[in-house]
């Protein structure tokens, strides 16, 4: 059973343009929702994390926005560039669960030039 | 500081052999955690280790086990190898809660 729900499955933008990737859970246990960026033949990278007493953070061009009542957090992406092209993971952890992350099944982003 | 780092990168092996994948954190780090990629099921989280002691273990048959070392560095074995546990092994290290860094995973494939 996929604990956090992940949309659209793949996206494609253009250069400056903003994606928005959407998630969704159902577990209110969960404590701490990180994004993470993976390029082909590598492991995910950490992107940036937010947890539910915050509504939004930014770090460079990336923001997550977070609704707690609404169970749903989401990444934009500002001025997107074709480096930014890769697959995104949410994921969401209970951190009486110790570190385990329950991913979204992936968004595969293609920014064109 | 030098990454997380997984060894061997690649494996092929067949049906009913066992693996041993090999993993070590960032120095410091305590927890190591595994999980497993695949195109269908995406990533999936196996177990996690804390100070030598499985602290959280995901629904994965008891095929799938690991430990951890007391130098942090963990190892996950799969026994009776399946067609299905083709898939891309990941290892994850943190120094403290939730913040885990990525490996870049070791490629299995069961012919």
């Amino acid at each position: 059973q996929q604990q956090v729900k992940q949309s659209p499955q793949s996206l494609i933008v253009q250069k400056g343009g903003i994606p928005i990737i959407n998630c969704a859970y159902e577990n209110t246990a969960f404590d701490y929702f990180p994004w993470y960026q993976q390029f082909p033949g590598k492991g995910p990278a950490l992107l940036i994390a937010i947890r539910p007493d915050v509504s939004e953070k930014k770090e460079g061009r990336f923001t997550i926005s977070f609704n707690k009542s609404a169970k749903q957090f989401s990444l934009h992406i500002m001025d997107s560039q074709p480096g930014d092209s890769a697959t995104y993971f949410c994921a969401a952890s209970d951190s009486n669960s110790g570190y385990a992350l329950n991913f979204g099944k992936g968004t595969s982003l293609l920014v064109t030039p | 500081k030098a990454g997380v780092t997984q060894t061997p990168r690649y494996l092929i092996k067949t049906r009913g052999q066992q693996v041993t994948l090999s993993c070590s954190p960032i120095s410091g780090h305590r927890s190591v955690s595994w999980y497993q990629q695949t195109p269908g099921q995406g990533l999936q989280f196996l177990f996690e280790y804390f100070s030598e002691t499985q602290r959280n273990k995901g629904n994965f048959p008891g095929r799938f086990s690991g430990r951890q070392f007391s130098n942090s560095r963990s190892e996950m074995n799969v026994s009776t190898l399946e067609l299905g546990d083709s898939a891309l092994y990941l290892c994850a290290s943190s120094s403290r809660v939730h913040t885990q860094y990525f490996g870049p995973g070791t490629r299995l494939t069961v012919l």
